[in-house]
Order: C-alpha cells, then sequence, then structure tokens
C-alpha cells in the first residue's frame, strides 16, 4: 500500500513564524499535492508539483510556498504564519497520469 | 467559484437502508470523478471513481451514478452500516500536468443503528 506521511499530527504556532510542513512518500509518485480542508469548504489546492523542482499554483497559493528537492519529500512552508492559516492540512501523492491521489494522515496546524 | 458542489452538509440514514449523496459540476472539461471517504483526523481515501464515458460504476456496496447531461454525479450506499458514518467528498478532475483533484464541500453522512 501507498504509504503518505506528513510529519505532525498537530502543530501550534504564534502569529509570524515561519512554518514547515513536511510530507514523504514511499511509493515513487511524480505527483504531490498539498491541500487544506476547511469548514465548509472541503479541500482546496494550495500548490502541486509534478516533478523534481517543479511546482505549480494550485487555488489558494498567497501565504505560502513550497519545496521539492527531492522526489519523495514536498514541503508546504508558509512564510510568515497568520491566524487565517489555521487549518488542517493535506498532503497527497499520485502517479503521473493517474487521477486517484493518495492522501497523508493530515496536520491540524493553529496559529495563534 | 466552486466548479464541484455537494449542496447537502448532512445526511442521516437508518442502518440498512440506502444512503445517496449527491454531486454537482460546471466545468465541462472534467472527465474523470472520485469519491473519497474522511473519519475525523485523518485523511481522506479513495473510494471509487468513474469515468465520463461511463455512466454507472458498482463495487460492493458502492454505485456510482453519472449523467454528463446534467452535470451531476451521486453516489448510492446499499445497505447503508454505521461504520460508513464519515465525511464524503466529491473530486473531479480533467487532463492536465498532474491530474490534480477539485472537490467539494463535503457531505456528513450519519447512519443511525
Amino acid at each position: 500500500d501507498v504509504k503518505v506521511t506528513q510529519s505532525s499530527r498537530y502543530l501550534v504556532k504564534r502569529t509570524g513564524e515561519k512554518v514547515f510542513l513536511e510530507c514523504v512518500q514511499d511509493m515513487d509518485h511524480e505527483n504531490m499535492f498539498w491541500y487544506r480542508q476547511d469548514p465548509g469548504l472541503g479541500l482546496r489546492l494550495i500548490y502541486f508539483s509534478y516533478d523534481v523542482k517543479m511546482k505549480e499554483k494550485g487555488d489558494i497559493p498567497e501565504g505560502y510556498s513550497v519545496s521539492r528537492e527531492k522526489k519523495e519529500r514536498f514541503s508546504l512552508i508558509l512564510e510568515s504564519a497568520s491566524t487565517n492559516q489555521t487549518s488542517m492540512y493535506l498532503c497527497a501523492s499520485s502517479l503521473p497520469g493517474r487521477y486517484r491521489a493518495f492522501f497523508g494522515q493530515g496536520t491540524r496546524l493553529t496559529v495563534v | 467559484d466552486q466548479q464541484v458542489k455537494q449542496n447537502s452538509p448532512s445526511l442521516s440514514v437508518q442502518e440498512g437502508r440506502i444512503s445517496i449523496l449527491n454531486c454537482d459540476y460546471t466545468n465541462s472539461m472534467f472527465d474523470y470523478f472520485l469519491w473519497y471517504k474522511k473519519y475525523p483526523a485523518e485523511g481522506p481515501t479513495f473510494l471509487i471513481s468513474i469515468s465520463s464515458i461511463k455512466d454507472k460504476n458498482e463495487d460492493g456496496r458502492f454505485t456510482v451514478f453519472l449523467n454528463k447531461s446534467a452535470k451531476h454525479l451521486s453516489l448510492h450506499i446499499v445497505p447503508s452500516q454505521p461504520g460508513d458514518s464519515a465525511v464524503y467528498f466529491c473530486a473531479a478532475s480533467a487532463s492536465g500536468s498532474a491530474r490534480q483533484l477539485t472537490f467539494g464541500s463535503g457531505t456528513q453522512l450519519t447512519v443511525l443503528p
């Protein structure tokens, strides 16, 4: 089975801090994604990557950046955390040309 | 503007009865549709999918129906079980660089024993 692992289940950070959310997948998937889940809004795509060092903006990239230096790892960076970035963050991966994405367990981030 | 809409935030059904979850989309470029199930504090897990060239796909208790002319799909669960209680997300994708998914807002299904 594909395993997508997010480094933290729960995080509490202060406003203005730089925050790193890490995601690792073990199935050699080219595609990786970062979503956030908010009540009533579903999952919204922040950034995705279809190859090492490649990245593309999703629907809500403002306030975020990403890094993909190795195929198995995709990091989401909050340059200066704000309270409106309090959310559940979900990482996913998939094979090229395939629609089905596999998700990690999520990171519940609270910015205070 | 939401391209994938799930207009029912919640649904309650009795154990053993049918659960019907609905989803509408607006983007004609979507050619593949998926349903994911999510328990609290866990990531979504894939449930079932359907290509736009089909109008029905079945897997055990789960069936997805697609009506392309109405831009509507539905997930049927028969019979419903208490363990099916979760949030169900509809997702859609168009051919693109990474087949990224566009999700609806989710429907909380509660199956009452």
